[in-house]
C-alpha cells in the first residue's frame, strides 16, 4: 500500500531532550516535506527536501534539523526541544514537487514540557 | 494581512445544499492546492490548480489567477463531507517549493 508512515504517533518529552520524529515514503517520491500545526494559525512549512541531499527552509525552521540521505526517508530533528515546539506534525510527500499532489503522513502530536 | 485567506471560516449547512469555501491570495502564484483535514486529524490531498477548473466526484474547484482567488465547492453535501478544508498556495520561483497555508474552513453538515 502506497503510504508516508512516521513514528512516533504520540511523545512526551521534557525541554532539551534531543529527539527525532520518522517519516518513511513507499512512493519513490522526490519531494519530502514537514509542517507542524497550531490552532489559530494553521499549517506552516518547516523543512522541504527536493531530492536525496538537497534541503531547503520553509516558514518556521528554527529549531528543527532534516537530513535526506535516502529517498524513501526524512527525519525531523529536534536537538533542544522547547515548549512552543509542542505541536502536531506531518510529514508529506510528492513525485516531484511543485505540480503534484501531497500524500501526507498520519501526523505525530508532540507535548514539550 | 495573512497571505492567504479563506472564508467563511465556519460553514454549518443542512446535508444536500451546495457549498462555496473561498481562497484569496495576495502573491503571485504557480500552483494552489486544496486539503481536506478529516475530523480524526488525517489530511488529504483534493486537487492541485494551476488554472481553470477541475471536478472530482461531488467536488468541483476553480481558480482565478488575475483576480488572486479560488473557490472549492461541494455539490449535494452529506454529513461525511464535514471536516476542515484548507487551502495552500505555491510561489512563483521555480526552485523555491514553499508552501504557504491558509488557516482553514470548517465545514459542517447536518443531517
Amino acid at each position: 500500500e502506497a503510504q508516508v508512515t512516521q513514528n512516533p504517533r504520540y511523545l512526551i518529552t521534557v525541554t532539551g531532550k534531543k529527539l527525532t520524529v520518522t517519516c518513511s515514503q513507499n512512493m519513490n517520491h522526490e519531494y519530502m516535506s514537514w509542517y507542524r500545526q497550531d490552532p489559530g494559525l494553521g499549517l506552516r512549512q518547516i523543512y522541504y527536501s527536493m531530492n536525496v541531499e538537497v534541503t531547503d527552509k520553509g516558514d518556521v525552521p528554527e529549531g528543527y534539523k532534516v537530513s535526506r540521505k535516502e529517498k524513501r526517508n526524512f527525519p525531523l530533528i529536534l536537538e533542544s526541544p522547547s515548549p512552543n515546539q509542542t505541536s502536531l506534525y506531518f510529514c508529506a510527500s510528492s513525485l516531484s514537487g511543485r505540480y503534484n499532489e501531497q500524500f501526507f503522513g498520519p501526523g505525530t502530536r508532540l507535548t514539550v514540557l | 494581512k495573512n497571505e492567504v485567506e479563506q472564508s467563511p471560516q465556519n460553514l454549518t449547512a443542512q446535508e444536500g445544499e451546495f457549498i462555496t469555501i473561498n481562497c484569496s491570495y495576495s502573491v503571485g502564484i504557480s500552483a494552489l492546492h486544496w486539503l481536506q483535514q478529516h475530523p480524526g486529524g488525517g489530511i488529504v490531498s483534493l486537487f492541485m490548480l494551476s488554472s481553470g477548473k477541475k471536478k472530482h466526484g461531488r467536488l468541483i474547484a476553480t481558480i482565478n489567477i488575475q483576480e488572486k482567488h479560488s473557490s472549492l465547492h461541494i455539490t449535494a453535501s452529506h454529513p461525511r463531507d464535514s471536516a476542515v478544508y484548507i487551502c495552500a498556495v505555491l510561489g512563483l520561483n521555480f526552485g523555491n517549493e514553499k508552501l504557504t497555508f491558509g488557516t482553514g474552513t470548517r465545514l459542517t453538515i447536518i443531517p
